[in-house]
């Protein structure tokens, strides 16, 4: 079936480097791509997602690029600090928005 | 606050006796789902509404029934529980795409249910 994968399932940084964290997804139909944050013991956390009529969207310390020639998503984080630590999940959704796929995750360390 | 509740937070039950998750949002979304979350699946979503009284599944909604009576209320019934039910579950809202522009969903706390 359709899933949305990602590369690596850790990431260990060091405080103050920038993080990239890489996903594939395989449904060319999905439109809206979202990235979320969970933290230990909470729940999905909205971060920054991108339609699929950009490549590439800023918020504050992230950056969501989307390449849909190769199926691939990426997350940036500029100057990652501890509390950046948390499970990232990529997710896309179809066109109307009512089903929602989920990645595995990857799980972010950052070192001090 | 702006917030998606879930109750109970924890639950330990037995094979079969049937149970109720609620999910509660206080801000007027249209859309609500249920997803579970295991160990390198990420989340699954079981079931989602768009509007009072119109649900439909998701990926994984063998073993589970929803309602959505009010707009407010989406709660998740496992009438049979199994111990393959053995998860973490989260509700989530949202504001439909087409009128917000975004549909980030908002999650609740999440509910972990062991069934034994």
């Amino acid at each position: 079936g359709e899933s949305v994968g990602l590369h690596l399932p850790t990431l260990s940084v060091q405080e103050g480097d920038n993080s990239i964290i890489n996903c594939a997804y395989s449904n060319s139909a999905s439109d809206y791509f979202i990235w979320y944050k969970q933290e230990s013991g909470k729940g999905p956390q909205f971060i920054i997602d991108i339609r699929s009529n950009m490549d590439k969207r800023q918020g504050q310390r992230v950056t969501v690029l989307l390449n849909k020639t190769v199926k691939h998503l990426s997350l940036q984080i500029a100057a990652t600090q501890p509390g950046d630590s948390a499970v990232y999940f990529c997710a896309e959704s179809l066109p109307g928005g009512f089903k929602t796929i989920f990645g595995a995750g990857t799980r972010l360390f950052v070192k001090a | 606050e702006a917030q998606v509740t879930q109750n109970p937070r924890y639950l330990i039950t037995v094979t079969g006796k049937k149970l109720t998750v609620t999910c509660s949002q206080n801000m007027n979304h249209e859309y609500m789902s249920w997803y579970r979350q295991d160990p390198g699946l990420g989340l699954r979503q079981i079931y989602y509404s768009m509007n009072v009284e119109v649900t439909d599944k998701g990926d994984v909604p063998e073993g589970y029934k929803v309602s959505r009576k009010e707009k407010r209320n989406f709660p998740l019934i496992l009438e049979s529980p199994s111990p393959n039910q053995t998860s973490l579950y989260f509700c989530a809202s949202s504001l439909l795409g087409a009128a917000s522009g975004s549909i980030e969903q908002y999650f609740g706390p999440g509910t972990r249910l062991t069934v034994t």
